[in-house]
């Protein structure tokens, strides 16, 4: 696709269900970020794809996240146990990654994650 | 570890003057990007300027610059002209220029800009 596609746009939940964010990033884009906004806040990073070296997964605040990347391309965050904590912006984004390269991240328009 | 800071949360510009929006950073290393985003309501991030590290030139783009101070550490954005649409909040952002699991992006805590008209 053109830009960054995140789904759903918004999703409400049950405190304690678990829920899964989708994110198809820019084609032929090797970098892959997962970042969480809280109301009126800035971007907590959370995880962090390149090509096929491990994830930077030292972002993710509990062992209730997890994120996996499939064949390079889409990825999908997993909240388990959602709590009402969780309840943020979850923003996706990726990029082309080189040596020396000045490269842009571009942004989907994120999941407003809501727990109730 | 790399961290950039954002010390201003809310800042406020008369249509058609000038404002600064300031940011700081941390790093060991000499070669980096710092960018600077725009996120309007709509939550859309928009990149405004980027800067390389290398480079001593300021970057400038239409009624958007930068002021880079590399031995300080310091990276403001200046928009020039400001209008109504420039309203939203502005994110500093460092990357190392390195590639692998170590050049995430970094982000200050933003700074919300309002435009008065």
């Amino acid at each position: 696709g053109a830009g960054v596609s995140q789904s759903p746009s918004n999703k409400v939940t049950e405190k304690g269900k678990d829920v899964e964010l989708r994110c198809d990033p820019i084609s032929g884009h090797t970098a892959l970020y997962w970042y969480r906004q809280s109301l009126g806040q800035g971007l907590e990073f959370l995880i962090y794809f390149q090509g096929n070296s491990a994830p930077d997964k030292s972002g993710l605040p509990s062992d209730r996240f997890s994120a996996e990347r499939t064949g390079g391309s889409v990825s999908t965050l997993t909240i388990q146990r959602t709590q009402q904590e969780d309840s943020a912006v979850y923003l996706c984004a990726s990029s082309l990654v080189g040596t020396g390269a000045s490269t842009e991240a571009f942004f989907g328009q994120g999941t407003r994650l809501t727990v109730v | 570890a790399q961290t950039v800071t954002q010390s201003q949360p809310e800042m406020s510009v008369q249509e058609a003057e000038t404002v600064t929006l300031s940011c700081t950073y941390d790093t060991s290393e000499s070669d980096y990007y710092l960018f600077w985003y725009k996120q309007p309501p709509s939550r859309q991030m928009i990149l405004v300027i980027r800067q390389e590290a290398y480079k001593q030139q300021n970057a400038t783009e239409n009624r958007f610059s930068v002021n880079f101070q590399k031995a300080a550490k310091s990276f403001s954005l200046k928009i020039s002209d400001s209008q109504l649409g420039d309203a939203a909040m502005y994110f500093c952002a460092y990357r190392t220029g390195g590639t692998g699991a170590n050049s995430k992006l970094t982000f200050g805590k933003g700074i919300t800009l309002s435009v008065r008209p």
